[in-house]
């Protein structure tokens, strides 16, 4: 059974950065899938962050391109991201979730997810 | 404002069916699949439709996906309480190079 567990801190300060980890069980990172990290704002809908591939490749948001890096571990099956700097429109829920074996398609499952709020 | 657009809220009675509708453009829904997910309150989304019709593992045959043109579609048959949730549809943007996501729907079982 596959499953994923975000962890990291979750009070970051503006300016700040923000590095998230995504503990992978039940399957290799290595695996023939994308790996996705997706957020929620607090009260709002969904959007993406971007992809990582085991072969290194990456895919990010635009629209935060310049600030956001996944990379990952696989010693130890984790994804990592890292967001900065961050304000105060960056407090959000983080997921992470397996993509397909193809790009751009974030399919299941999805961690828990993890509450990161950005305030001094 | 999402790229995508979906209705705010539905809602029916238990045992009846609904449509949730996700509309885009030829960049986006047009040219790519479409992916549903359901989010029950205070849990994380899950996959319930992938490449527009495909139903996962473990999913029930009362959900179902649709594709026409630029638009999609989730219907829901034999509504339980169970099922209120929100709904989100998804699908790659060409033109924003980005995966991109409806807004959500909150499907009330009246």
């Amino acid at each position: 059974q596959v499953q994923l567990q975000e962890s990291g801190p979750r009070l970051v300060k503006p300016s700040g950065t923000l590095s998230l980890t995504c503990a992978v069980s039940g399957v290799s990172i290595s695996s023939n899938n994308w790996w996705n990290w997706v957020r929620q704002s607090p009260g709002k809908g969904l959007e993406w962050i971007g992809e990582i591939h085991h072969n290194g490749a990456t895919n990010y948001n635009p629209s935060l391109r310049g600030r956001v890096t996944m990379s990952m571990d696989k010693s130890t099956n984790h994804l990592s991201l890292t967001l900065s700097p961050v304000n105060a429109a960056d407090t959000a829920m983080y997921y992470c979730a397996r993509g397909s074996a193809l790009p751009s398609s974030v399919d299941d499952p999805w961690g828990q997810g993890i509450l990161v709020t950005v305030s001094s | 404002q999402s790229v995508l657009t979906q209705p705010p809220s539905v809602s029916a009675a238990p045992g009846q069916k609904v449509t949730i509708s996700c509309s885009g453009t030829r960049s986006n829904i047009g040219n790519n699949y479409v992916s549903w997910y359901q989010q029950l309150p205070g849990t994380a989304p899950k996959l319930l439709i992938y490449d527009n019709d495909k139903r996962p593992s473990g999913i029930r045959d009362r959900f179902s996906g649709s594709k026409s043109g630029t638009s999609a579609t989730l219907g829901i048959t034999g509504l339980q309480t169970g099922d209120e949730a929100d709904y989100y549809c998804g699908t790659w943007d060409s033109s924003l190079s980005a995966v991109v996501f409806g807004g959500g729907t909150k499907l009330t079982v009246l």
